[in-house]
């Protein structure tokens, strides 16, 4: 069965440093999410991006984060300067169209030190 | 608004018992209301999904029941077994599921033998 595919699957970083989390969708997939659950709590939308393009993003999603699809396959979430309270599970998710469901990767757990 | 609300937060039942787990909303536009499985260290997967033509969606062991006018949904889990042991979250979206899914703070569920 065809899967989300992330890296690294736990980054330690310093406070202040930039982190790029990558991800691989499916690869027919045409929509693309980030969202981030920081630990027990709920599963947060960060941004959604088609066609090149963001197509919404929340409040968590400030100038502080960036995506990118820099080639046909990777979709990278960038933050620039990484504070605490960014620790979380960076979820990346893929969908044919939004209708037919997500499908989730397994996450990057980010520990920001 | 853009609110789901979850309950309860952690359910504890008997292998062959039913499971149940409560969602409501506020958000009369929300049209698609998927449910999601996480296991541990995985990312959340698609378990079902229900729009508001309908009252109830049964795949297998799994139903949706649906209540618009109390905008309420909730999922059975019938004869439960310790491989169901996961956390559950419910979501919603509006657009025909073209806006990005909100998610409830999920339910840790255990099943015990």
């Amino acid at each position: 069965e065809p899967e989300v595919t992330q890296t690294p699957s736990h980054q330690v970083t310093q406070m202040g440093q930039e982190v790029i989390l990558r991800c691989v969708p499916i690869s027919n997939h045409l929509y693309f999410y980030w969202y981030r659950q920081i630990l027990g709590q709920k599963v947060e939308f960060l941004v959604s991006f088609y066609n090149n393009e963001i197509s919404e993003k929340s409040e968590i999603f400030d100038d502080q984060f960036s995506v990118e699809r820099p080639d046909g396959s990777n979709f990278t979430l960038k933050i620039r300067s990484t504070k605490l309270e960014d620790s979380a599970m960076y979820f990346c998710a893929s969908s044919e169209a939004p209708v037919s469901g997500y499908t989730f990767g397994s996450g990057t757990r980010l520990t920001v030190v | 608004q853009q609110q789901v609300k979850q309950s309860p937060q952690s359910l504890i039942v008997q292998k062959g018992g039913i499971s149940i787990i409560n969602c409501a909303y506020e958000n009369t536009a929300f049209d698609y209301f998927p449910w999601y499985q996480q296991f541990p260290g995985k990312g959340p997967a698609l378990l079902i999904a229900i729009r508001p033509d309908v009252s109830e969606k049964k795949e297998g062991r799994f139903t949706i029941s649906f209540n618009k006018s109390a905008k309420q949904f909730s999922l059975h889990i019938m004869d439960s077994q310790p491989g169901d042991s996961a956390t559950y979250f419910c979501a919603a979206s509006s657009n025909s599921g073209n806006t990005p899914l909100v998610f409830g703070k999920g339910t840790r569920l255990s099943v015990i033998a």
